[in-house]
Formats: structure tokens, sequence, C-alpha cells
């Protein structure tokens, strides 16, 4: 297996405009996560899926934040509108309930 | 709150020079405890997972142990290839993971 896949790996845009960032679980995986990383907080996980679901969005950071997992293959995340401090590092993971893959990371820079 | 304390945030070792890294977590219904390194520019690689109190694992230079409160990462004899990030997570509910803020290893030839 390629291991998860992200994509974009780098993004720039001006604020206010629409991004998606896209990923690819390891095939197999039921449980799906997204994360950003920056310098001031670490790791924080945004979003947690079990078998597409949605189970617990409860650090997506504002409503301007959503995600979706239309199937086991693939997710997004998009930020809409994007704003300066929405840049950060965003990785996708994925596991068969133990430890998690995570892919190369999206660097997303707002300006 | 569950919370995750790494120490210490930084670390430089003479290569060669063995020490350990500590993560302390306050959490209820732990259900494992996991060790991960990140290079920069690239997404953390998982290296190990304790469940139980008293449990060790090895990989090469490399040994994690857990505590009803605290893991240590212990690295024997580290080469400047082992400078990296090391981070812990914490698994409570379901399977999401908790992490700490990270110990960045810097070993010098």
């Amino acid at each position: 297996d390629a291991g998860v896949i992200q994509s974009p790996r780098h993004e720039v845009t001006e604020m206010g405009q629409e991004v998606t960032l896209r990923c690819k679980p390891i095939s197999g995986h039921n449980s799906l996560f997204w994360y950003r990383q920056t310098m001031m907080r670490g790791l924080e996980l945004l979003i947690y899926f079990n078998n597409n679901v949605p189970i617990d969005d409860s650090g997506m950071p504002e409503d301007r934040f959503s995600a979706k997992m239309p199937n086991a293959s693939f997710s997004t995340l998009k930020i809409q509108p994007s704003e300066p401090r929405d840049s950060a590092v965003y990785f996708c993971a994925s596991s068969q309930n133990t430890e998690a893959f995570f892919g190369q990371g999206t660097r997303l820079t707002v300006v | 709150e569950d919370q995750v304390t790494q120490s210490p945030e930084a670390l430089r070792l003479q290569e060669g020079e063995s020490s350990s890294l500590n993560c302390s977590y306050t959490v209820s219904g732990l259900r494992g405890l996991f060790w991960y390194r990140q290079d920069p520019g690239k997404g953390p690689e998982f290296l190990f997972t304790l469940y139980s109190a008293g449990e060790e694992k090895e990989k090469e230079r490399l040994k994690a142990t857990l505590t009803k409160k605290e893991s240590f990462l212990h690295i024997t004899a580290p080469k400047p290839e082992d400078s990296a990030t090391y981070l812990c997570a914490v698994q409570i509910a379901g399977n999401m993971l908790t992490f700490g803020g990270g110990t960045r290893l810097m070993v010098k030839p």
C-alpha cells in the first residue's frame, strides 16, 4: 500500500478564498483523522471519522471548517473563507483500531 | 481534563550519549500510549504502542516503557540520524489520539 496520500502538498491562497484539502486513507482502515499542526499548538485533532461517519468534530475551530468522507477511500477538509490564522500543516491519518498512519501533510499558507 | 505533557521540549546530545524522553499523562481510561517520530517536512511515523503499566518495547536504539502516570523513551548510544521530534499520544475513547507537544532531539556527531 502507498500509505495515506494527501494532496496538494503545498497550497498558497489569498484570504477569503475557499481551500479544499484531500486525503486517500490506507485501504481497509476504518478510521480517518484530520489534524492540524502549528508551532504554537502542536498537533490538534480536528475531526475523526469511523466507517465514513463523523464521530467527533469538537476540534473543528469554526463553521468555516467542514469535512466530508463520501466513501471509504476519500475525504476532504474544506475551509471557506480562509484566513491567515488558518496557515498550518494539515495532516490526514488513518487506522484500523490501533496505531494511526499519517500522510505527508498539506502545508497551507493563507496570505 | 485529559492532558499529555512531554519533557524536555528540546534535547541536545552528543553521539553516543544515552538519555530519556518523558511523556506524562493525566487521562481516565487509557487504552494505549503511542510513540511517533517526526522528521522535518514529514508526517509522524509510528514507533511503538504500549497498553499496560510495566510493558516495554524496543526497536534498535530505542526502548519505550510505561507506568500508570508516564512513559519514557530511552535512547541508547544515539546517532545523528536519530535527530527528530518525538511525539507521544494517548488513546482514550474510540480510536482518537491526543498528542503531547513533542521533544526535539538533536544528536551531534
